[in-house]
């Protein structure tokens, strides 16, 4: 079967950073996309990793490690627009999506 | 600009009645899906088209129809809705020059079916 796992929720303070973490298990493997989503709204690409390693993209990396079926959304400088569902996506023979970590930031 | 636009934004029915939520793109795109939302089960394929007159069915796509007669264009839709299709739904396209390439997402429709 595939399956992606992600937290179901998240607080974190503003300023701060927080990390939402991801683990998939699936038949195949070409990519991993995040993407952040507003309540109500479309989901939006932040970044994807598709080698071993950290890509970064100024306040939001994103890590993978093939080998573990892991990957992690590293998000620095919290800001209070940041709050936020945030989907992890495989792309195997087709895109699949993890059910979303929604991160709540507090003043 | 480039988008992805859906009509209706928001629409209520009732159960029986047919309705069609239309889709369109400017990119070009030769892939383009439709996925439902609902809470706790993420983003779930209904239906996805790599090309014009070219269609499959995706993960969820009972109850459901589409067609793909010109490029930018992908309609969904429900022949006799039910409650159970209540939901939020997205359609997305993609260039097919690589897998990798970044999916564009409409604006979404919120159905409700009584």
């Amino acid at each position: 079967g595939q399956n992606i796992d992600q937290p179901t929720e998240m607080t974190a303070t503003e300023g701060a950073i927080v990390q939402i973490n991801c683990t998939y298990q699936t038949s195949g493997f070409n990519g991993l996309f995040w993407y952040q989503q507003h309540a109500g709204e479309a989901p939006t690409f932040l970044s994807y990793n598709v080698l071993d390693g950290l890509e970064e993209k100024g306040r939001f990396s994103s890590f993978l490690s093939r080998s573990k079926g892991y990957s992690y959304l590293l998000l620095k400088e919290l800001q209070m627009k940041d709050s936020a569902s945030y989907l992890c996506a495989v792309i195997s023979d087709k895109l699949i999506f993890g059910t979303g970590t929604r991160l709540q930031v507090f003043p | 600009e480039a988008q992805v636009t859906q009509n209706p934004r928001y629409l209520i029915t009732v159960t029986g009645k047919k309705l069609t939520v239309t889709c369109s793109q400017n990119m070009n795109h030769e892939y383009m899906s439709w996925y439902r939302q609902d809470p706790g089960l993420g983003l779930r394929q209904i239906y996805y088209s790599m090309n014009v007159e070219v269609t499959d069915k995706g993960d969820v796509p009972e109850g459901y129809k589409v067609s793909r007669k010109e490029k930018r264009n992908f309609p969904l839709i429900l022949e006799s809705p039910s409650p159970n299709q209540t939901s939020l739904y997205f359609c997305a396209s993609r260039g097919q020059g690589a897998v990798l390439d970044e999916q564009y997402f409409g604006p979404g429709t919120r159905l409700t079916v009584t």
